[in-house]
């Protein structure tokens, strides 16, 4: 299994709040992407990395940044937490070059009240 | 921009039956790639397997094989012989714009094996 970990799990937080979730990897992996899953959409592009302070906006990037300081670390931050962001949040990496494969992390339930 | 279709919300199938979970895709990408991934009750997400546009043959994967017909853009899973275990959501995704790495999926397919 890839080394893919997330922090926090669970997360229940109020409306207006700031919230950071982690995503760290022990793969030394390049690209480095975060998605949402909510019921009948699948899973949404948020934000992706692709090294390194490098990263490209996603399907459904308002309301959330991103920052990758490190290879191993890429970081999602909802500024101003809503209610509409009530989601579970999934990680992946991937390498490169011949496919795309990629493996995600267990993923972080967020309720925002 | 790509698109991904499944178009059954929901499959029953016996055990030790095969089932095939339908995916088609719309691209203007001459190279591109499909994925499945299952994800179970317990919410993880599993790569199963991965057919690329220019593979000669079918992907397979032990009881998991792709039926890829380019030119219907289609790109469903089989299951083989299926088991308990086989219970879960099964995504089909592929590479959400030409020359970028994130994926797209679709909505899912909720398979339910009986005994």
């Amino acid at each position: 299994d890839a080394g893919i970990t997330q922090s926090p799990r669970h997360k229940v937080t109020e409306t207006g709040t700031p919230v950071t979730l982690r995503c760290h990897q022990t793969e030394n992996h390049r690209y480095m992407y975060w998605y949402r899953q909510d019921p009948g959409h699948g899973l949404r592009l948020i934000h992706y990395s692709y090294g390194v302070k490098d990263t490209d906006k996603g399907e459904v990037s308002d309301g959330y940044s991103v920052s990758r300081s490190k290879t191993e670390d890429f970081l999602l931050t909802l500024e101003s937490a809503t209610s509409s962001q009530t989601s579970v949040y999934f990680c992946a990496i991937s390498d490169g070059p011949d496919t795309d494969t990629q493996y995600f992390g267990p993923g972080t339930r967020l309720t925002v009240l | 921009a790509q698109k991904i279709t499944q178009t059954q919300p929901g499959m029953f199938v016996q055990e030790k039956e095969a089932v095939t979970l339908d995916c088609t895709y719309d691209t203007s990408d001459p190279s591109y790639g499909l994925f499945w991934y299952k994800q179970p009750s317990s919410g993880e997400m599993i790569f199963l397997i991965y057919q690329g546009s220019y593979d000669q043959q079918n992907a397979t994967e032990g009881r998991y094989s792709l039926n890829f017909q380019k030119a219907r853009k289609s790109a469903n899973l089989v299951i083989s012989a299926s088991q308990l275990g086989d219970s879960a959501m099964y995504f089909c995704a592929m590479r959400d714009q030409p020359g970028r790495r994130a994926l797209t999926f679709g909505s899912g397919t909720r398979l339910q094996v009986q005994p």
